[in-house]
């Protein structure tokens, strides 16, 4: 099972709306997490069941998609928000695997 | 407050081992599944090992598959990660992180602040 994120990179400007892409190689039902992760820190779930915000996760984060294709959509893109996206699959586990990651830059 | 400390890590030769410790503060780790994720230089976040929340399955990498082990203390609400037979390639920050287990898993909403370890001669 291998989950593939896309694109590598994304650039886009402060206020805008960023989406970013996970695609699983089989089903995963709607077993997909989300995380934010910054250099030096710890990974942050954003995500988990595919669009269920984790505790504390601001509206702007949403996530959709089933059972291969998904989505996470981030509205109206603060500073903070420019970080790398992994998601990460837990329908068929073990491995839990992560994808490679999407990294958000500013624009 | 729910808090995970690694601590453990440093530089290590190839061939030789290094014990990572996770402790657990805010929460028993007898109530989590503990996860070990480690992060090679510029490269993607990879899932290493997970020990369930009462300790009777433990899952690996195929990449660390019978050269690490993960094992808990309860009693000092630690998880460990032994690492014997290191390679260049498992260098990296090694992150510990808890969740529900089985089918609760709801992504891992507990991390650490990551140890690194460098494996090189």
């Amino acid at each position: 099972l291998v989950m593939t994120q896309s694109p590598a990179t994304l650039s886009v400007s402060p206020g805008e709306r960023a989406t970013l892409s996970c695609r699983a190689s089989q089903s995963i039902s709607s077993n997909l997490a989300w995380y934010q992760h910054k250099p030096g820190q710890a990974p942050r779930l954003l995500i988990h069941g595919a669009s269920t915000r984790a505790t504390g996760i601001p509206v702007r984060f949403s996530g959709s998609g089933s059972g291969t294709d998904f989505t996470l959509t981030i509205n109206n893109l603060q500073s903070e928000d420019f970080a790398v996206y992994y998601c990460q699959q837990y329908n068929h586990w073990p491995p839990y695997n992560f994808g490679q990651g999407t990294k958000l830059e500013i624009k | 407050q729910a808090q995970l400390a690694e601590s453990g890590g440093g530089v290590v030769q190839p061939g030789r081992s290094l014990r990572l410790s996770c402790v657990a503060s805010g929460f028993t780790v007898s109530f989590y599944g503990l996860h070990w994720v480690r992060q090679a230089p510029g490269k993607e976040l990879e899932w290493v090992a997970v020990i369930s929340y009462d300790g009777s399955n433990k899952y690996y990498a195929d990449s660390v598959e019978g050269r690490f082990t993960i094992s808990r203390d309860i009693s000092k609400n630690t998880v460990y990660l032994q690492m014997n037979s290191l390679r260049a390639e498992d260098t990296g920050v090694y992150f510990c992180a808890g969740a529900n287990w089985g089918k609760e898993y709801n992504g891992m909403d507990v991390w650490g602040q990551g140890t690194t370890v460098t494996v090189s001669s």
